[in-house]
């Protein structure tokens, strides 16, 4: 089973509209992290936000924001105001801590986001 | 600058080729890491290790080798037993094993195999 879903291959969004990337997780753990990354074309991974798991409220970080709900096990990237350097793959990716150690961190597929004018 | 450097950025090799992607890091992180990315399936982790002398298969570790002498370096080879080795390699690192810290990644390795 896949531990991260990134269900949305592709996304177009206008610039300076928000919009929103989806990521569910599946994990028995109670105690575990929630990243987001961005991918521009250079290849480079770039972190963007945080959650973890006791975490009660949503984390924010500048334009992004994490909308998560536990319950439903999704913790998906909001971006306000979108800019045309926004256009990049991004990558939701999961450390789950139950079991003493955290060490891996495992990535979804991906969203190819596109910011036109 | 702190950071993290994967040298060479391309690399071609013919096939039954041995390659080793270098990894270095200056930011004193414990963690270090191996991911390879195919298009449409996203990043899939290789190897880790978490200190110095110790690595764990990841994912996909099979015609894959690692060593960890030093804290800063982590070197990955790509072995002849690598049925598919064409692809996108990433090394990252983390400061510490725990469900908080981010993974910090190097600029990427991409190997063609002709």
């Amino acid at each position: 089973a896949q531990k991260i879903t990134q269900t949305q291959p592709g996304m177009f969004v206008q610039e300076k509209e928000a919009v929103t990337l989806d990521c569910t997780y599946d994990t028995s753990d109670q105690s575990y992290g929630l990243f987001w990354y961005k991918q521009p074309s250079s290849g480079e991974m770039i972190f963007l936000i945080y959650q973890g798991s006791y975490d009660e409220q949503n984390a924010t970080e500048g334009r992004y924001s994490l909308n998560f709900q536990k319950a439903r096990k999704s913790a998906n990237l909001v971006i306000s105001a979108s800019q045309l350097g926004d256009s990049a793959m991004y990558f939701c990716a999961m450390r789950e801590g139950d079991t003493g150690t955290a060490s891996k961190l495992t990535f979804g597929t991906g969203t190819r986001l596109q910011v036109t004018l | 600058d702190g950071g993290i450097t994967q040298s060479p950025k391309y690399l071609f090799r013919k096939e039954g080729q041995n390659v080793t992607l270098s990894c270095e890091q200056n930011l004193n992180h414990d963690a270090m890491y191996w991911y390879r990315q195919d298009p449409g399936q996203g990043l899939r982790l290789i190897y880790y290790s978490q200190i110095v002398n110790d690595f764990q298969k990841g994912d996909i570790a099979e015609g894959y080798s690692v060593s960890r002498e030093k804290k800063e370096s982590f070197p990955l080879t790509v072995t002849s037993a690598q049925k598919n080795p064409t692809a996108f390699y990433l090394c990252a690192s983390s400061l510490r094993v725990r469900i908080h810290t981010e993974a910090f990644f190097g600029q990427g390795t991409r190997l063609t195999v002709v």
